[in-house]
């Protein structure tokens, strides 16, 4: 596609469900990453994806969250038993390089609030 | 671990006034890239620094990558209210990872 787009741009979920936000990155870029951006900070790493390998995870904060990327272009990012503290606007961003190649383009985010 | 440290966090200007962002990371960063966030929007590349000492103009924005590739700044002259936003410096690390800096909000006084 023409841009990185993202489903659901808004989400509010009750504290303990489960939620699913989805990426479709633009065709053919490689690299996929997913970002968490609390209100008035910078975006924070989370998971990085190099066609359907999840190459590092480091930034996930806790076992609830989980991504994945079967078939190397559409990725989930899901969410177990939600926390407030997971209220914030998860971005996704896509690179046509690998990791250390090229620059991002975002999509527009799901925003996520958690009561 | 690894920052980069972005300051201002705000910046109020008068329009027409300067506006300047400096980041610096506490070791060599391999490229720095800059991204401008609209309120309520995503981030948008900017621009990416990759020489010592680079110096790179966007119309009103000037860019610089320090001699020793730890630092950088954004300047941009005669601001104008479609500047207003948060500037975001990434620096990319030895492992390529991009350490993103805290943004500065540049705010255009009424």
């Amino acid at each position: 596609g023409a841009g990185v787009s993202q489903s659901p741009r808004y989400k509010v979920a009750k504290r303990g469900q489960d939620v699913a936000l989805r990426c479709d990155p633009i065709s053919g870029h490689v690299s996929l990453f997913w970002y968490q951006q609390a209100l008035g900070q910078g975006p924070e790493f989370l998971t990085y994806f190099q066609n359907e390998a999840q190459l590092d995870k480091s930034g996930l904060p806790s076992d609830r969250f989980f991504a994945e990327r079967p078939e190397g272009s559409v990725s989930t990012l899901k969410i177990q038993r939600t926390q407030q503290e997971d209220s914030a606007v998860y971005l996704c961003a896509s690179s046509f390089g690998f990791l250390g190649a090229n620059v991002l383009t975002f999509g527009a985010g799901s925003r996520l609030t958690v009561l | 671990g690894q920052q980069v440290m972005q300051i201002p966090q705000y910046q109020h200007v008068q329009e027409g006034e300067d506006f300047t962002t400096y980041c610096n990371s506490s070791t060599t960063l391999s490229n720095i890239q800059w991204y401008k966030q609209r309120p309520g929007g995503h981030p948008v590349f900017l621009i990416q620094l990759v020489k010592s000492g680079e110096v790179k103009k966007q119309k009103r924005l000037t860019f610089q990558f320090g001699e020793a590739k730890k630092n950088s700044s954004l300047h941009i002259t005669a601001t104008q209210t479609t500047d207003v936003g948060t500037y975001f410096c990434a620096g990319r690390d030895s492992n390529y990872q991009l350490i993103w800096g805290a943004g500065t909000k540049l705010i255009i006084k009424p």
